[in-house]
C-alpha cells in the first residue's frame, strides 16, 4: 500500500536556526511529490512540485530536494512567520489523486 | 493565479438538515476537483474526486448518498452534506487541478469550510 510518512511530527526552532523536514514515500510509480504549507484554519498553500530524483527547488528560505525514497524541505534561517504545518503529498502515474502525509508542525520562536 | 474560493467559510446547522458548500476556481478552468475532510491536528483525507460533467468517484468508506458532489462546470463544484449529524462536523477543503497532461498536476486549495452540526 502506498505510504507517505513525515517526520518529525513537530519541530520547534529558534529564529535563525536552520533545520530539515523529512517526507518518506513508497509508491509504485511517482509522478510528482508536492510540498504545501498550511496555516491553522486555512487551506494548504502550494509550495513546490518535484518530479525526479536529484531535483531541487528553492523559494526564499525554503529548499526542497528529492531522492527515490524521500524528500527534504530545508529551512534556512527561519523566521517566526515560517511557523505553520508543512504537508507532503505524492501522486502516482495514471492517477490524479494526492496522498498526504500527516504533516510537520513547525514553530519558530523569536 | 490559481485561486480557489469556497463558500461559506463557516456554517452551523442543525442535525438532520442539509448544507451545500461551493468551490470555485476563479482564474483557471479545473478539469478535476477534489473534496477533502480534515479533523483537528490531522492531515487531509480525500473524500471524492470529480471531473466536470461526470459522476464523482468516492473513496472507500465515504457515503455517496450522504455527501453529494456536483461538478457542473469547469469552475464550480459543490458538496452537499445531507441529513447532517454532529459527527459530520469537520473542516472541508476543496482543491482544483487542470490535470491537462504534462506537468500540470498541482492541486490548488480553497480556504476551507468549517461545518458545525448541532
Amino acid at each position: 500500500e502506498d505510504q507517505v510518512t513525515q517526520s518529525p511530527e513537530a519541530l520547534r526552532l529558534q529564529e535563525g536556526e536552520s533545520s530539515s523536514l523529512n517526507c518518506s514515500y513508497t509508491v509504485s510509480g511517482l509522478r510528482g511529490l508536492f510540498w504545501y504549507r498550511q496555516d491553522p484554519g486555512k487551506g494548504p498553500e502550494f509550495l513546490f512540485t518535484l518530479y525526479s530524483a536529484g531535483e531541487e527547488k528553492e523559494k526564499e528560505r525554503l529548499k526542497a530536494t528529492l531522492t527515490k525514497k524521500e524528500s527534504f524541505l530545508h529551512i534556512t534561517a527561519p523566521k517566526p512567520e515560517d511557523s505553520a504545518t508543512y504537508l507532503c503529498a505524492v501522486q502516482e502515474y495514471n492517477n490524479n489523486d494526492m496522498r498526504f502525509g500527516a504533516g510537520t508542525r513547525l514553530t519558530v520562536k523569536p | 493565479g490559481a485561486v480557489v474560493s469556497q463558500h461559506p467559510s463557516r456554517v452551523i446547522c442543525k442535525s438532520g438538515t442539509s448544507v451545500k458548500i461551493e468551490c470555485r476556481s476563479l482564474d483557471f478552468q479545473a478539469t478535476t476537483m477534489f473534496w477533502y475532510r480534515q479533523f483537528p491536528k490531522q492531515s487531509l483525507m480525500l473524500m471524492a474526486t470529480s471531473n466536470e460533467g461526470s459522476k464523482a468517484t468516492y473513496e472507500q468508506g465515504v457515503e455517496k448518498d450522504k455527501f453529494l458532489i456536483n461538478h457542473a462546470s469547469l469552475t464550480l463544484s459543490t458538496l452537499t452534506v445531507t441529513s447532517a449529524h454532529p459527527e459530520d462536523s469537520s473542516f472541508y477543503i476543496c482543491s482544483a487541478s487542470t490535470g491537462t497532461g504534462g506537468f500540470s498536476y498541482e492541486q490548488y486549495f480553497g480556504p476551507g469550510t468549517r461545518l458545525t452540526v448541532t
